[in-house]
């Protein structure tokens, strides 16, 4: 069936360090999505892409639809950044429903 | 993108009651979404809310347990019914925007 799976399933670092965030889905898709969960659970959206590369400030994506990945990269890490980043993705078979990976639990060490 | 008002953001409930939450869109949406967060885990889809039609449920949720209204194409309610400790969980709703999924603030709800 359709898939959604995320690595690492979590990760510790020093402030200041990068890292990267890896989204491998299963099938062709209509729309991906990164999300930020902050401690009191809210979904933050940090990236719609579907396809191609963007950047907002420390953060940045990058989904390549033929080979059915994105990652998210986040630089010089700041203990703000901890929480729990979700890939989510709506498949072409799947069209109108969105399906969550199991998250990436981030730890930034001060 | 649409700015979606979710009530309470969080509550303690005796089990055997039941809660309902609910979400206000600031613009009219088709389609509306609700979703559970159980501890630790992922996000699960539990039915989509079209306005002027039943809810369609997902492998796993049934109607008797969270029975949904969508009056209007900017409202909608989730209940949670006869609840038990299980469905401790952090609830939340959804739209479906131009550029990708919006959500609400969520519920979260400890049953006790």
């Amino acid at each position: 069936g359709i898939q959604v799976e995320q690595s690492p399933p979590d990760l510790i670092l020093q402030e200041g360090a990068n890292s990267t965030l890896r989204c491998n889905f299963s099938d062709s898709v209509n729309n991906l999505q990164w999300f930020h969960q902050n401690p009191w659970g809210q979904l933050i959206n940090l990236f719609y892409i579907p396809s191609g590369t963007k950047q907002n400030g420390r953060l940045s994506a990058t989904t390549v639809a033929t080979e059915r990945y994105s990652l998210l990269y986040i630089s010089s890490s700041q203990t703000t950044d901890s929480g729990v980043y979700f890939c989510a993705v709506e498949f072409h078979t799947n069209a109108g429903k969105s399906t969550f990976g199991d998250g990436t639990t981030l730890t930034v060490k001060p | 993108s649409a700015v979606i008002s979710q009530k309470p953001s969080r509550d303690i409930c005796q089990r055997g009651t039941s809660l309902t939450i609910q979400c206000q869109v600031d613009s009219q949406v088709t389609m509306m979404f609700w979703y559970r967060q159980q501890p630790g885990q992922s996000l699960t889809l539990i039915a989509t809310a079209n306005q002027g039609s039943e809810a369609t449920y997902e492998s796993g949720f049934v109607i008797d347990k969270f029975p949904i209204s969508r009056p209007n194409l900017t409202f909608s309610t989730l209940t949670v019914s006869n609840m038990s400790p299980e469905d401790s969980s952090i609830y939340l709703c959804s739209t479906r925007q131009l550029y990708g999924y919006t959500f609400g603030s969520g519920t979260r709800l400890t049953v006790v």
